[in-house]
């Protein structure tokens, strides 16, 4: 199995530069999440989505925004690049039946970005 | 605002040592998940707890629910080099769909 999917691993961008990280789950799983985490750090909430055309700020959405237009995928744009936005981007989702909260949530490897 | 705090941020040990890792907050939880995280990869669940006073054993390693639901604990006993990592704690944002991860526990196991 899959599971949660992120490209690209790594990249470099100049000050200014967009780009979207893309996120892709083969679990059929209705939550997802863009999370980003500096060095040493947690995690903090940029975006999440709850379902196919729903989505909603996390802790730290300034600088990125999302779409969410099938169930699978859950990409993430950073227009004007900047670089506080250095860091790594990891992309997870949960579902299944039960109740939410006690669901693992699934990580992809993460997206490893810098901004120069 | 719902805030989790881990402590010890770092922690270095010798193999075959036993240790205990905290997540407090002043917010009341449903359920805590720990998550450790390998670097390049990204963070797995270790356990879900959910019942206020519960613990859950994961071979050496035994995680409590504290009773108000408040705060939780991770203690490894016999640490082995395998378990180095950096340990998150994560609890559901009340009303919402949002988890709130907590600051980290670095840990290192020295052979």
């Amino acid at each position: 199995n899959a599971g949660v999917t992120q490209t690209p691993k790594f990249r470099i961008l100049k000050i200014g530069q967009s780009m979207t990280l893309q996120c892709t789950q083969d679990m059929n799983h209705n939550y997802m999440y863009w999370y980003r985490q500096d060095p040493g750090m947690g995690l903090k909430l940029i975006y999440y989505s709850v379902g196919a055309g729903i989505t909603d700020k996390g802790e730290v959405p300034n600088g990125y925004n999302v779409s969410r237009s099938t169930t699978e995928d859950f990409p993430l744009r950073l227009e004007l690049a900047a670089p506080s936005q250095t860091s790594v981007y990891f992309c997870a989702s949960t579902g299944g039946p039960g109740q939410m909260f006690i669901r693992p949530q699934h990580f992809g490897d993460g997206t490893r970005l810098s901004i120069l | 605002t719902q805030l989790l705090e881990q402590s010890p941020q770092f922690l270095s040990i010798q193999e075959g040592e036993n240790l205990t890792v905290y997540c407090n907050s002043s917010s009341v939880f449903s359920s805590l998940q720990w998550y450790r995280q390998e670097p390049g990869e990204g963070p797995v669940l270790l356990v879900t707890v959910v019942t206020g006073g519960e613990v859950k054993k994961l071979k050496r390693l035994t995680f409590q629910f504290g009773d108000a639901r408040k705060d939780s604990s991770l203690h490894i006993t016999a640490a082995q080099p395998g378990d180095t990592g950096l340990y998150l704690c994560a609890g559901d944002g009340s009303g919402t769909y949002k988890y709130i991860f907590g600051t980290g526990t670095r840990l290192k196991v020295l052979a």
